[in-house]
Formats: C-alpha cells, structure tokens, sequence
C-alpha cells in the first residue's frame, strides 16, 4: 500500500544529544514537509522540500536540520541548540503541484528529552 | 498567506448534522480551500477541497460562499468517530506548505 511512514513512533533522548526522525514514502511524491505540534496547538513548519537535494526553512527551523538525497526519505535531525524539542513531530508529502491536490501525512513521532 | 478564522470548539450530538464554519476574508483568487482533521495522536487526514464550487465526497461536504469568504465543511451525520480537530487551510501559489491554526476541536456526544 502506498503511504507515508514515520519512525519510531515514540523516542526519548537525554539533553544535549542529536536525534534523527526518519521519514520514508512510496507514493513518489515531489514535495515533502516536516512539522511540529505540542499539546494544544496547531502544527507549525519546520522544514519542506520541493525537490531531491533542496530544502527550505519553514517558520521554526532553528535547531533543526534535514536532508533530501533521495526522493523518498526527508529525515529530521533534532539538534541539541533546540531549546524545547520535546514535541509530536509530523512528516507529510504531496505533489510538487500541491494546491489542488491532498497531502498525505505519516502517524508522527513523539520526542521527549528526558 | 491568506488566514482563516474557526471557531475553537463545537459540540454535537450523534446522527446528528454538524456545520463548521471558517472565515478567510483576505482569500486570493487562486486559493483553495482545504479542510483536514486530526484525531488524537494521530497525523491529519485530508477531508476535502474546493475552489469556487461547493464539493461533495464520502466523508463530508464543503459549502462555499459566493464571495468565498467563508465557507462551511458539512458532516449530515455526525459519529463517534468524527471526533476530532479540523482545520480550514488556505493553498495557494505563494507556497505549497500547508500552514495550519488552532483549528475547531468538535466533541460529538451520544
């Protein structure tokens, strides 16, 4: 079945270590996003991605970083100069001509820094 | 982008219709209107879209002012399952991100 996969599902880190989110999908879409959500909120922009090897800021990317080598994969790496990232964490994808079209979206990570 | 306004909860009860509104006064012309609904710890879901025409489709109906500056995601019979954060979402060619609100929290009682 063509979707979007997130994992893991749940992950814990110790402050100031780096972790990386992986974000996988086989429905050959161009475009691909990542977004952050906490309790109560809406999601907000992190990173996106409209093409293989190119990526965007979103609206709160600082302490983040990704990568685009293949079109399927957009992983996130959490940094450690993220000052809050214990968040719910959503990947989506959509085609490069997304306006008129759906965006898919995986079932999340939940990170929590202990 | 263009922002929408919803309301931060509705109720309804089972079986029953349900009608969420969401204001985008400042739309452009080539915005389209899209509706996704999220369930607890899960990702969103697209429910529907639409442009200028009122759209139908197995989950719900999307009603869409003349002006479109308003428009109203229609559920004819509310279940348990509907339960859930919906957000109205402006698309248009300035980006392709979806940039999401607070949404309208629905509670469906039986």
């Amino acid at each position: 079945d063509g979707g979007i996969t997130q994992s893991p599902k749940y992950l814990f880190r110790k402050e100031g270590q780096n972790v990386t989110l992986s974000c996988e999908q086989n429905l050959n879409h161009d475009a691909m996003y990542w977004y952050r959500q906490d309790p109560g909120q809406g999601l907000r922009l992190i990173y996106y991605s409209q093409i293989v090897n190119d990526f965007q800021k979103g609206d709160i990317a600082e302490g983040y970083s990704v990568s685009r080598e293949k079109k399927e994969s957009f992983p996130l790496t959490v940094t450690s100069a993220q000052k809050n990232p214990t968040a719910f964490y959503l990947c989506a994808s959509s085609t490069l001509t997304g306006v008129n079209t759906e965006a898919f979206f995986g079932q999340g990570t939940r990170l929590t820094v202990v | 982008d263009a922002k929408t306004t919803q309301p931060n909860s509705m109720e309804s009860n089972e079986e029953e219709p349900v009608h969420l509104p969401c204001n985008h006064s400042t739309i452009s012309g080539t915005d389209y209107i899209h509706w996704y609904r999220q369930l607890p710890s899960q990702g969103p879901e697209y429910v529907i879209h639409g442009l200028t025409s009122n759209v139908n489709n197995r989950m719900a109906s999307l009603a869409i002012a003349e002006d479109r500056k308003s428009s109203t995601l229609i559920l004819h019979r509310a279940t348990l399952r509907d339960a859930a954060v919906y957000y109205c979402i402006l698309r248009g060619n300035s980006g392709y991100a979806l940039n999401f609100g607070k949404g309208t929290s629905l509670l469906v009682t039986p």
